[in-house]
């Protein structure tokens, strides 16, 4: 089945620097890629996706880079700021036989910390 | 236009006793999904259903655990005989219904439900 890896676990950055986080996946039929932000105690919240067909897609200050060769997506956040802090996830999933959109399949999450 | 609801919120439970944890997707959404998150960690698939059929269940425990999405109301996760080892937040997300061959992709979640075994 599907594995994605996402590095680093901890991101620490400065108030208005930029944060990338990465992650790499192994089975080369998926064809769907979101991004979740879940704060604690709260639930996911899809920030940004991307689909197969598309190398990069951007909204205000994130963006997510796909590159199907490598099979690794990226998320970067620019001007970072104090709520951007929370767990991020990345995950990934490719079209079941029944139709609709599969089970996603998420990387172990980055703690990114805005340093004031 | 209301987001996915799942409930209850809380729930502890003694070993042995059963857990049963409900989701209602967001309107005109017809698939469900479940995921547990153990603490620190992050999301495990479980099973994915649409109404009466379950899809795929590949992620769900052989054992104590069941889903069902009836053709009315919420989809049901079933823990029959809990252990310590259940203790987690359960969340389910929904999605569309694919539209004229357009697979809709995106997955909402719910608030999750965060179970207890004591």
């Amino acid at each position: 089945g599907e594995n994605v890896e996402q590095h680093p676990s901890t991101l620490s950055v400065q108030e208005g620097d930029s944060a990338v986080i990465k992650c790499t996946y192994s089975d080369s039929a998926s064809n769907y890629f979101p991004w979740y932000k879940q704060e604690l105690g709260k639930r996911p919240q899809l920030i940004i996706d991307i689909r197969s067909n598309v190398g990069e897609k951007k909204d205000q200050r994130i963006a997510v880079t796909l590159n199907k060769t490598a099979k690794h997506f990226s998320l970067h956040i620019t001007e970072t700021q104090p709520e951007d802090s929370a767990v991020y996830f990345c995950a990934a999933s490719k079209p079941p036989p029944g139709g609709g959109a599969d089970g996603l399949t998420f990387g172990k999450g980055t703690h990114l910390i805005i340093q004031p | 236009n209301a987001g996915v609801m799942q409930n209850p919120r809380h729930l502890v439970r003694r070993r042995g006793q059963e857990a049963r944890l409900r989701c209602s997707p967001m309107k005109g959404h017809s698939h469900v999904y479940w995921y547990r998150q153990l603490p620190e960690e992050g999301l495990k698939f479980m099973v994915y259903l649409q109404k009466e059929n379950i899809i795929d269940e590949s992620g769900m425990p052989k054992e104590r655990f069941s889903a069902e999405f009836p053709k009315e109301g919420p989809s049901i996760l079933r823990i029959q005989q809990v252990v310590r080892g259940d203790s987690a937040a359960y969340f389910c997300a929904s999605s569309p219904p694919s539209l004229s061959g357009i697979i809709s992709y995106e997955q909402y979640f719910g608030p999750g439900t965060r179970l207890t075994v004591t």
